[in-house]
């Protein structure tokens, strides 16, 4: 148990389809991140929010929205996913911004059919 | 743009045997991580190094930062069944963002 809980753990969706994936952390840090992992290739940061701003966008497609409420929770909304966007979508979180000690969830595994 | 390259891609071993893995770059970085994966699961966290040279223990796991400070290598020791996951390296550039390597696969069979 790291502190950091994702739901749903397993997700397949249409093309057409509207979902959103929530993280929740325990650990009182002040950064949440949202990282794609995808076989054979390294971790991709999609979004970093600190102290509820988003201070990061790495050309994530429109079709992928966070939103960070509070900074215990975070959500990633998804709508008209590609087949390409099938992954494992990670949240972490850390202490500080720029604490680079990352506490990861277990994930949720996509699937777009 | 910062990478870091792992090798190898896959490793299995049989338990007891050693092995090392290795993450290098052509960039400087200021610290590099070492995380551990196991199926379903999120990465852990298993040790940062910060300093050229550094060398640190966890149990039988040794891991080392290179000189330059541009690779790292982790040593496992009498490898067991449990050391069984997906090894990342990240490292911490100039932006103080973490870039993180594709990661080694290995399988440790009874």
């Amino acid at each position: 148990e790291t502190g950091v809980t994702q739901t749903p753990r397993h997700l397949v969706m249409g093309m057409t389809n509207k979902k959103s994936l929530k993280c929740e952390q325990h650990l009182g840090h002040n950064a949440m991140y949202w990282y794609k992992q995808s076989a054979k290739k390294p971790l991709e940061l999609m979004f970093v929010y600190s102290l509820e701003e988003r201070v990061e966008n790495n050309s994530v497609p429109s079709r992928f929205s966070p939103e960070c409420p509070n900074s215990s929770h975070l959500f990633l909304h998804l709508h008209t996913l590609q087949p390409e966007d099938s992954a494992l979508y990670l949240c972490a979180s850390s202490p500080g911004r720029y604490n680079e000690k990352l506490f990861f969830g277990s994930g949720t595994q996509l699937s777009v059919l | 743009t910062q990478l870091l390259e792992q090798s190898p891609q896959f490793l299995s071993i049989q338990e007891g045997e050693n092995l090392t893995v290795y993450c290098n770059s052509s960039s400087v970085f200021s610290s590099l991580q070492w995380y551990r994966q196991e199926p379903g699961e999120g990465p852990v966290l298993l040790v940062t190094v910060v300093t050229g040279g550094e060398v640190k223990k966890l149990k039988r796991l040794t891991f080392q930062f290179g000189d330059a400070r541009k690779d790292s290598s982790l040593h496992i020791t009498a490898a067991q069944t449990g050391d069984t996951g997906l090894y990342l390296c990240a490292g911490s550039g100039s932006a103080r963002q973490l870039t993180f390597g594709s990661g080694t696969q290995l399988t440790v069979l009874p």
